[in-house]
């Protein structure tokens, strides 16, 4: 299953069946991207990050595809658990200019079906 | 090791008091932030400090928000004349260094709910 960016807010998968997660970013600047797990009442964990200079970075179970033309950033997991289960956001930044805080997108909320 | 810590978990104040939220970062950290969680919403940023000074406060939404981090450590944010759009998840995170790609840790954030 595939979530088309925020604008799909909730994506329903199979425990066992790989998850892909969205954002479409707004800064065309930013070189620094994050994404962040938030399990309800605690705060963002964060998964993987990738720079501007790279398209893909891998993880374990996970994977970071980032497309600058498009300015798309998607989160691939490998045979989703239901410890996957959580809000998965974006975030992004421009660090060479000094700037350290984080842009977060509003959030897909993933759900794992047993 | 302790990760961010954030008292109190859950606040509950009338309108037009004063409330301090407050954040205790990972040990040796020198960056430190805070961000505000509207529900159903990402953190948006609100004040970076890099040891006892605020390096960015550009996400401070006015003049009643104001936050302090005195000897480097600890932080404070407070809140005056609280008003009911204020009512959020306060989260607070630190990094080693605001240098480079340090990853940032949050905490598990502060309910405020502003009645």
């Amino acid at each position: 299953g595939e979530s088309v960016g925020l604008h799909l807010p909730t994506l329903s998968v199979q425990e066992g069946d790989n998850s892909i997660i969205n954002c479409a970013y707004s800064n065309s600047a930013s070189d620094y991207f994050i994404w962040y797990k938030q399990e309800s009442g605690k705060g963002p964990q964060f998964i993987i990050d990738i720079r501007s200079n790279m398209d893909k970075r891998q993880g374990q179970r996970v994977t970071v595809l980032l497309n600058k033309t498009v300015k798309h950033l998607s989160l691939q997991i490998a045979a989703t658990q239901p410890g996957d289960s959580a809000v998965y956001f974006c975030a992004e930044t421009k660090r060479d200019t000094g700037r350290r805080a984080l842009t977060f997108g509003s959030g897909t909320r993933l759900q794992v079906q047993p | 090791g302790a990760g961010v810590s954030q008292t109190p978990s859950n606040k509950v104040t009338e309108k037009g008091k004063y409330v301090e939220l407050r954040c205790d970062p990972i040990s040796g950290h020198t960056a430190l932030y805070w961000y505000r969680q509207s529900l159903g919403q990402g953190p948006e940023f609100l004040i970076y400090f890099q040891g006892t000074g605020a390096a960015d406060d550009s996400g401070l939404p006015n003049d009643r928000f104001f936050a302090v981090r005195p000897e480097g450590s600890v932080s404070t944010l407070k809140i005056q004349r609280t008003e009911r759009g204020d009512s959020a998840v306060y989260l607070c995170a630190s990094s080693q260094s605001a240098t480079s790609y340090n990853e940032q840790f949050f905490g598990p954030g502060t309910r405020l709910t502003v009645l």
